[in-house]
């Protein structure tokens, strides 16, 4: 099993549309939480963190079940800007390994 | 700052060749890794640096070793190539403001005839 796992989709919803995305992870001492956008052929970059209390970031908000060991991204009133694959991060502690999910793709449509 | 880089961009080698992908930060930041992304895979860890001198394995280390003799640099080394280290190598560092930003490099194209 993997260590950090997503639903790959492919999503594929109209603009403006409300979409979100679960993360689950394995290890229960993960640490940190982060959600990471990537464009075709293009590098990863920072989307948000995920804090225990959950944090919103403009359209994007993020939430953290440690209980239940997911972390969730929504993103509200979709843009076409929004089509990319978004990757789910966790870090077990700050002298550790960061792993990656596999990616949730997600393509808006006009 | 030019932040993290990569060479080269694309390669081409022979099965059994050896090559070094470079990776290079001017951020001064400690933690280095290098990560290999396959289609449907997401990015997976090869190997990873705390700081120069120390280094440790990741999800997938085999066939790849590397090595920290400085800050800026972390090297990544494939010993006998083999086609099942086709891939996209991304280099990163980490930083930020809280220190929990990761800054990749634009990548490596590897293919392995």
């Amino acid at each position: 099993r993997k260590e950090v796992e997503q639903d790959p989709g492919p999503f594929n919803v109209p603009e403006g549309a409300t979409v979100a995305f679960n993360c689950t992870y394995s290890n229960s001492a993960s640490q940190s939480f982060f959600w990471y956008r990537q464009d075709c052929r293009k590098e990863p970059k920072l989307l948000m963190s995920v804090y225990s209390s959950g944090n919103e970031d403009g359209r994007f908000t993020a939430q953290l079940n440690r209980a239940s060991q997911y972390i969730s991204l929504l993103i509200r009133d979709s843009k076409l800007s929004d089509s990319a694959t978004y990757l789910c991060v966790v870090r077990y502690s700050s002298a550790s390994k960061i792993i990656f999910g596999s990616g949730t793709r997600l393509s808006i449509r006009p | 700052n030019a932040g993290v880089t990569q060479t080269p961009k694309f390669q081409v080698l022979k099965t059994g060749q050896s090559m070094t992908l470079q990776c290079a930060q001017d951020m001064n930041h400690e933690y280095m890794s290098w990560y290999r992304q396959d289609p449907g895979m997401g990015l997976r860890l090869i190997h990873y640096s705390v700081g120069a001198g120390i280094t440790d394995q990741g999800e997938v280390p085999n066939g790849y070793n590397v090595s920290r003799s400085t800050t800026e640099d972390f090297p990544l080394r494939l010993l006998s190539a083999a086609p099942s280290q086709t891939s996209v190598y991304f280099c990163a560092s980490l930083g930020g403001r809280d220190r929990n930003e990761q800054f990749f490099g634009p990548g490596t194209r590897l293919t392995v005839l």
